[in-house]
């Protein structure tokens, strides 16, 4: 049971580097989510997908793009990283947007 | 825009002692969701309450949905070290394509 699967786990960046953040579900589920979770912070949405091609921004979208090409998959990508952007990084996926989420397990980002 | 504000946000006590967490808000939700987040992992649903009213029990976890539907709680009894992590509730608004996270509660229990 795989359910939500981000990869990678860890990666530190330099400033000014790009990288792409994998979300993967096997549960057929429409809509993905991207948060970032900081100290005392809580949840953050970034942005949110509510199916296969469509993307939405979040409370905090800034510094951040996404794509939804294939329902199973949501990317994030960081195209020029900065050190704000060092944080935990969860993806979560949902059958409808009043449901609950399934989230993975993160990634954690430092950016140096 | 919709706010979920829980209390409180750091909370450590004796292995044994009752706690009580808080989510408020002044918006009306259709469904309120408790997850628990452990170290190193994603949030995990721990149970969703629907009704206004409701009380839903999950071993040593008491959840109620407010009358008004704007407001919950999660009573732990006899709390155990297992039981430490970060407790959140999330909202969900009729008409709305996500979800609405409280900030958060710090549990620690000491043995």
């Amino acid at each position: 049971n795989a359910g939500v699967t981000q990869t990678p786990k860890f990666r530190v960046l330099k400033t000014g580097q790009s990288m792409t953040l994998l979300c993967a579900q096997d549960m057929n589920h429409e809509y993905m989510y991207w948060y970032r979770q900081d100290p005392g912070m809580g949840l953050r949405l970034i942005h949110y997908s509510v199916g296969e091609g469509t993307t939405a921004k979040g409370e905090v979208p800034d510094g951040y793009n996404v794509s939804r090409l294939k329902k199973q998959n949501f990317l994030l990508g960081l195209e020029s990283a900065a050190p704000s952007q060092t944080s935990v990084y969860f993806c979560a996926s949902s059958f409808m947007s009043n449901q609950p989420q399934h989230f993975g397990d993160g990634t954690r980002l430092s950016i140096l | 825009t919709q706010l979920l504000e829980q209390s409180p946000q750091f909370l450590s006590i004796q292995e044994g002692e009752n706690l009580t967490v808080y989510c408020n808000s002044s918006s009306v939700f259709s469904s309120l969701q408790w997850y628990r987040q452990e170290p190193g992992e994603g949030p995990v649903l721990l149970v969703t309450v629907v009704t206004g009213g409701e009380v839903k029990k999950l071993k040593r976890l008491t959840f109620q949905f407010g009358d008004a539907r704007k407001d919950s709680s999660l009573h732990i009894t006899a709390a155990q070290p297992g039981d430490t992590g970060l407790y959140l509730c999330a909202g969900a608004v009729r008409g709305a394509q996500k979800l609405v996270f409280g900030q958060g509660t710090r549990l620690t229990i000491n043995p």
